[in-house]
């Protein structure tokens, strides 16, 4: 069974550091892109970053841009997104999702089909 | 930067059918994905590249797209069908969401 299970949230302070963890199982990890998407709260989705099947390109919201950085360890079969400088807007849920990319007639395409739990992270004095 | 616009809310009685739309510049040719999203849940894939259903979600959930918009349609709404529904494209290396919109099945 295909699974995802992020950890590591908890309440921290404006300007302070969090790491983000997503363990994965049931599948081949190292198959497929990995994305953290936040929602905060009374908020919709937000696309916070992606990093590629092999780890070697990486991808930011402006947002997060900077402050963030998303990793991967093949080994661990795991995510993990490490954010500093943290502010008070990025208080939400945090999920990670995989994500399917492949070639159609038309194009390119990509979908996120797997999504964890969650977890949620506090900024908060 | 991309941007995707929804209605931020939508009405139906159960039985009916809820059609949420999507727009942004070309989505038509961004192969749109839907997520349905209830309070305390992780979303759910249940449209793909435009108009696929992954296994498991239900016939009355179908997707089109034409030009600059997406369309997702839920025929037969159920009661359990309410919840907020995303639309989500990829653009120039970054993910984009529409706002929502939440469906209430009344």
């Amino acid at each position: 069974q295909e699974q995802l299970v992020e950890s590591g949230g908890g309440v921290v302070k404006p300007g302070g550091s969090l790491r983000l963890s997503c363990a994965a199982s049931g599948f081949t990890f190292s198959d497929y892109l990995m994305n953290w998407i936040r929602q905060g709260p009374g908020k919709g989705l937000e696309w916070v970053a992606q990093i590629n099947n092999r780890g070697t390109i990486t991808s930011y919201a402006d947002s997060v841009k900077g402050r963030f950085t998303i990793s991967r360890d093949k080994a661990k079969n795991s995510l993990s997104l490490q954010m500093s400088s943290l502010r008070a807007e990025d208080t939400a849920v945090y999920y990670c999702a995989r994500e399917v990319a492949g070639i159609a007639v038309a194009g390119n395409y990509y979908y996120m089909d797997v999504w964890g739990i969650g977890t949620t992270v506090t900024v908060s004095s | 930067s991309y941007e995707l616009t929804q209605p931020p809310s939508l009405s139906v009685s159960p039985g009916q059918t809820a059609t949420i739309t999507c727009s942004g510049d070309y989505l038509g040719d961004k192969f749109a994905s839907w997520f349905q999203k209830k309070p305390g849940q992780s979303p759910v894939l249940v449209i793909y590249q435009g108009y696929k259903r992954p296994s498991g979600i239900p016939e009355r959930f179908s997707g089109s797209s034409s030009g600059n918009t997406a369309t997702l349609t839920i025929s037969g709404t159920q009661s359990i069908d309410e919840g907020d529904y995303y639309c989500q494209a990829w653009d120039s290396s970054a993910w984009v969401f529409g706002g929502g919109t939440k469906l209430t099945v009344l």
